[in-house]
């Protein structure tokens, strides 16, 4: 079946510093993937996503690349903001439908 | 944001006890959803539709039964709530089930304690 493998956290980083949290997934055919945040006390926002390798999906300064040779969807940032402390959630739909398979989720904590 | 709201915010009830959980949404889209979240498991798929009376499960549906009789309106109901329903349930919406207009938008979600 499918499925999605996050890096445990919680992550804690200073301002500025670099964000690299890992994904990697396992899906029959060819996944979309997502990567969707959740701010403290709210429901999940969709952060970007790619839908065929090699895509790149970005945005408010993440990246994520999909790579089809090493199934993964690792999310970047160059510089982070303490107002990026968030849950970070991986996440892939495959086949029909659209039936969303999350990972556990990675919890960011970005001090001054 | 996606007119999506959740009722109620925050639920106390004891094991054995019905509960119901709504979620209404404005944006007249087809497919609504029903996840819960649990630590260790991010969120899992309960329940899903594709249009009034059309449901079908998702991975976690024992325990749970859902309605959708308005295109607004899905409930959830736990016919008689046991501790392992202790969990915060997201409800999510989308347009469709391809395309641009796949993306789900999220409720604010309800913090359920059986006790």
């Amino acid at each position: 079946g499918n499925s999605v493998t996050q890096m445990e956290g919680p992550v804690t980083l200073s301002e500025e510093a670099f964000l690299t949290i890992n994904c990697t997934y396992t899906a029959t055919g060819y996944p979309s993937l997502f990567w969707y945040v959740q701010y403290p006390g709210e429901g999940l926002q969709l952060l970007l996503k790619a839908t065929k390798a090699d895509d790149k999906g970005s945005n408010k300064g993440f990246e994520a690349t999909y790579r089809k040779e090493t199934t993964s969807f690792h999310l970047e940032k160059g510089s982070v903001q303490v107002s990026d402390s968030a849950v970070y959630f991986c996440a892939l739909k495959a086949g029909g439908g659209n039936k969303l398979t999350f990972g556990t989720g990675t919890q960011l904590k970005v001090e001054l | 944001d996606a007119g999506i709201t959740q009722s109620p915010r925050h639920k106390v009830t004891e094991t054995g006890t019905p509960v119901t959980l709504r979620c209404h949404q404005t944006e007249n889209h087809r497919y609504m959803y029903w996840y819960r979240q649990d630590p260790g498991h991010g969120l899992r798929l309960i329940h899903y539709s594709y249009g009034v009376k059309d449901t079908d499960k998702g991975e976690v549906s024992d325990g749970y039964s859902v309605s959708r009789s308005k295109t607004e309106d899905f409930l959830l109901t736990l016919e008689s709530a046991t501790s392992s329903q202790t969990s915060v349930y997201f409800c999510a919406i989308s347009e469709s089930n391809s395309g641009r207009a796949n993306e789900q938008f999220f409720g604010p979600g309800t913090r359920l304690t059986v006790l």
